[in-house]
């Protein structure tokens, strides 16, 4: 079945740093891609997306590119602030079905 | 939109109590979600809907958990009875076919 497999956290950067989080998936045809935030004490909010191959999803300065040859989407941004202290959840949905999340990685940012 | 909405926000019960959680989807959106959230077992879904009728159920944990939603504005999870290992964030979520998917504030369970 699909499956989605993240980087093992917690992260933790300095303010200004360059942030990655690998996230890969397994899936059959194509799956449309997310990236999910969730901030202290509140829900998941939907951060970015992409629905097919060689997409670029972006919001806040966070970007991730769909890439299938590589079965990847990894969040990326160049400059982190203490304010994007959170958990990131990768997701894919194929179809009608469930989203399929990762695990979540804890991120911090130190001033 | 007011968003996913979800009551109470916090709830503390004792053991052996019935907890009833409560969602209201976004206006329009024909599948919804629960989910549950702990430290051990992170983000784990319980049961969805689609147009208001059960499509798994297959992670509910077993059969103290029950999930309804009689209209398609209003959902409701309940735990009867309740135990401690129930304790947990529980997440409402809906969505429409073009897969974006909105979550609720979330419901703090705790069970003593």
């Amino acid at each position: 079945g699909n499956s989605v497999t993240q980087m093992e956290g917690p992260v933790t950067l300095s303010e200004e740093a360059f942030l990655t989080i690998n996230c890969t998936y397994t899936a059959t045809g194509y799956p449309s891609l997310f990236w999910y935030v969730q901030y202290p004490g509140e829900g998941l909010q939907l951060l970015l997306k992409a629905t097919k191959a060689d997409d670029k999803g972006s919001n806040k300065g966070f970007e991730a590119t769909y890439r299938k040859e590589t079965t990847s989407f990894h969040l990326e941004k160049g400059s982190v602030q203490v304010s994007d202290s959170a958990v990131y959840f990768c997701a894919l949905i194929q179809g009608a079905q469930k989203l399929v999340f990762g695990q979540g990685t804890r991120l911090t940012i130190n001033p | 939109d007011a968003g996913v909405i979800q009551s109470p926000r916090h709830e503390v019960t004792e053991m052996g109590q019935e907890v009833t959680l409560r969602c209201k989807p976004i206006s329009g959106h024909d599948y919804l979600f629960w989910y549950r959230q702990t430290m051990m077992r992170g983000l784990e879904l319980l049961i969805y809907f689609n147009n208001n009728v059960p499509i798994d159920d297959s992670g509910m944990p077993e059969d103290r958990f029950s999930a309804k939603m009689p209209n398609a504005s209003f959902s409701t999870l309940k735990i009867q009875p309740s135990e401690p290992r129930d304790s947990a964030v529980y997440f409402c979520a809906s969505r429409t076919r073009s897969n974006e998917q909105f979550f609720g504030p979330g419901t703090r369970l705790t069970v003593l």
